[in-house]
């Protein structure tokens, strides 16, 4: 089953403008990431965030979290068209022995020049 | 740093044919993941690998599915036989070892069951 659940699951927007994207997920977890996905091609790690923190930067992009909401957010400033792309979170989940990521269902961008 | 190497990129098949895709992880990696990704979703485990040994296989249908790993470095994920719905992208993950939290994604190889 998958833990997570992305939304909105199809976002449209020009270039310049900032995209956000939401992730909730069910259980607790020990990290959660996001990966990218462009057209037929494999998923990119973008960036992770640990459970004690509740925010991070790398470049464009800012990710939050909120453990007692069990909510993340992406959000992708000044996109461009080449951010066209799939967005997926994907959880670890808070288990001795699993090393398991469980991926959600993803968010369609289209940045239109 | 050459990434993880997936072939064949796409292959058609007819229901009830058998298929095999083939994996090599990046140089030094002992963790290896195979994920299914059915259009619309987003990648499902079915299994993975640390060095030639199964960590989890939980979600592998093994009345079809087989995956091998035999001297830790490449890997083979057969279907036989294929139904339509195991149409889909199959995805393959290494990383450093089974706690590094980074997967590395090679490029997937796009099946259709027809």
């Amino acid at each position: 089953s998958q833990q997570g659940e992305e939304d909105p699951q199809a976002l449209s927007i020009q270039e310049g403008e900032n995209a956000t994207m939401n992730c909730s997920y069910k259980t607790s977890i020990n990290n959660l990431q996001w990966y990218r996905q462009n057209s037929g091609r494999g998923l990119v790690h973008l960036i992770l965030i640990r459970s004690n923190e509740r925010e991070k930067h790398s470049g464009r992009l800012r990710v939050t979290l909120d453990t007692s909401k069990k909510s993340s957010s992406l959000l992708i400033t000044a996109s461009r068209a080449a951010d066209t792309a799939s967005y997926f979170c994907a959880t670890l989940p808070r288990s001795y022995n699993t090393d398991k990521l469980i991926f959600g269902t993803g968010t369609r961008l289209q940045v239109f020049p | 740093e050459a990434g993880v190497a997936q072939s064949p990129r796409y292959k058609i098949i007819e229901k009830r044919q058998s298929v095999a895709f083939w994996c090599n992880p990046i140089s030094g990696h002992a963790t290896l993941y195979w994920y299914q990704q059915i259009l619309g979703q987003g990648p499902k485990l079915l299994i993975q690998f640390q060095n030639n040994g199964v960590v989890d296989d939980s979600q592998l249908p093994k009345d079809r599915f087989s995956a091998e790993r035999l001297k830790g470095v490449d890997s083979t994920l057969k279907i036989q036989p294929a139904k339509l719905e195991d149409s889909a992208v199959y995805l393959c993950a290494s990383s450093f070892d089974r706690y590094q939290e980074t997967q590395y994604f090679g490029p997937g190889t796009r099946l259709l069951v027809l």
